[in-house]
């Protein structure tokens, strides 16, 4: 079974410029994250959307951001326009929606983004 | 303060020494708890998750004292592939977002 894929694994843009991150979550995940890491912190919780409803977007930095899951199924994050202290590493994670507390929270690779 | 905190290490460590990690965190409400291992530049992976009971999986053991807000990771029998950062993960109260540390580097030497 394939596992959370984001593309693209890096980009470098200036700044001003528009990017735009992409997830495919696991088949038949409703849930799906996004998270950051900037460099020399912890990964940080950006939102949360079941199937095509955001959930949660309480992390979400300020407006320069938006993620969609138009259908429920992949997602996009569109930063606009990037500033330099949006640098690092955007990781995507799915799960699925169960009756248990807690089910797992699959990651994808990341996609690595340096504005310059 | 930060939610949940780590001692950042770096730890080296012996092939076959037992190494021992902490972690606290801050909010009283979080209900699940768990260690991710994180490879150089790869995406976190579930690891263990950690109940008030303590458990263990082969090599791993992990506990939690919530009066003290407080979780361990002890690993024996350090192996090289153990390389690696450990990170603390907390889920919170009403939702379910993870809340990580800044995680712990392990470097097992031969």
């Amino acid at each position: 079974e394939a596992g959370v894929t984001q593309f693209p694994s890096h980009s470098v843009i200036e700044k001003g410029q528009t990017v735009t991150l992409r997830c495919d979550p696991i088949s038949g995940h409703d849930n799906l994250y996004w998270y950051r890491r900037v460099m020399g912190k912890e990964i940080k919780f950006l939102l949360h959307f079941v199937k095509e409803s955001k959930q949660d977007e309480s992390g979400m930095p300020n407006n320069r951001f938006l993620a969609e899951r138009t259908g429920g199924t992949y997602s996009t994050l569109k930063v606009q326009p990037a500033e330099l202290e949006d640098s690092g590493v955007y990781f995507c994670a799915s799960s699925q929606v169960g009756l248990v507390t807690y089910n797992e929270q699959f990651f994808g690779p990341g996609t690595r983004l340096t504005v310059l | 303060r930060k939610e949940v905190e780590q001692d950042p290490g770096p730890f080296n460590v012996p092939e076959g020494a037992t190494v021992a990690f902490n972690c606290t965190y801050s909010n009283s409400a979080s209900q699940s708890f768990f260690w991710y291992r994180q490879d150089c530049r790869k995406e976190p992976k579930l690891l263990m998750s950690v109940y008030s009971s303590g458990n263990e999986d082969g090599r791993f053991t992990a506990q939690l004292n919530r009066a003290s807000q407080y979780i361990s990771l002890l690993i024996r029998d350090s192996k090289l592939s153990d390389s690696a950062t450990y990170l603390c993960v907390v889920k919170g109260g009403a939702t379910n977002k993870l809340i990580f540390g800044t995680g712990t580097l392990l470097a097992v030497q031969p």
